[in-house]
């Protein structure tokens, strides 16, 4: 199976911070990877797909990069709805879907 | 606008099965090709795919998870179902469903329904 490794586990941050947050895979999965947010209690709510593509109706200040094994979700001005638990996940091997361990952003 | 709502028992004993439905409104199972998934979120974890089945019937599982699983479809109900036997305490989690979405061979989840919440306890 692939593995995805986010880091950091947690990011403390102040609204207006420019946050990065970094998912790695073990074997390249080219750009078959997607970010997700999660709020407390919530169902996670897809912000990426195809590793930079943004979905309809996600705030511009988010942005994915990266293909291969490396990849990023980037906040570039971090808002008060934006503190929430951030998830990766790949679909390169499509018989095994696998997540990132999740990234938890708080306020500093 | 698609809608997924969980349902099922929230608790169930050791060494029983779990049984969940999915009912998906806004659409139709019977049209087209599509494939619906389960996920599950055990408490302050992370996130773990279970497995998906197309709404012609195909299932593809979690290896991990495959010897216990079964998911199914109705698409006469709208409704995809997950069966998991012999449960342990391990197996307590937020259970969701969701439309897999299939673009350029990226497989990723754009509607979730709320999550249903499973105690595996005697």
């Amino acid at each position: 199976d692939i593995q995805m490794t986010q880091s950091p586990s947690t990011l403390s941050a102040s609204v207006g911070d420019r946050v990065t947050i970094t998912c790695r895979a073990t074997q390249s999965i080219s750009t078959y990877l997607s970010w997700y947010q999660q709020k407390p209690g919530k169902a996670p709510k897809l912000l990426i797909y195809g590793a930079s593509r943004l979905q309809s109706g996600v705030p511009s200040r988010f942005s994915g990069s990266g293909s291969g094994t490396d990849f990023t979700l980037t906040i570039s001005s971090l808002q008060p709805e934006d503190f929430a638990t951030y998830y990766c996940q790949q679909s390169f091997s499509t018989l095994f879907l696998t997540f990132g361990g999740g990234t938890k952003v708080e306020i500093k | 606008q698609v809608q997924l709502q969980e349902s099922g028992p929230g608790l169930v004993k050791p060494s029983q099965t779990l049984s969940l439905s999915c009912t998906v409104s806004g659409g139709s199972l019977s049209s087209g090709v599509s494939y619906w998934s389960w996920i599950r979120q055990h408490p302050r974890k992370g996130l773990e795919w279970i497995g998906y089945v197309s709404n012609s019937g195909s299932a593809y599982y979690n290896p991990s998870l495959s010897s216990r699983l079964s998911i199914s479809v109705d698409t006469s109900k709208n409704q995809i179902s997950l069966k998991l036997n012999s449960v342990t305490t391990a197996d307590t989690a937020v259970y969701f469903c969701a439309r897999v979405e299939r673009e350029g061979g990226n497989y990723y989840f754009h509607y979730w329904g709320q999550g249903t919440l499973v105690t595996v306890s005697s």
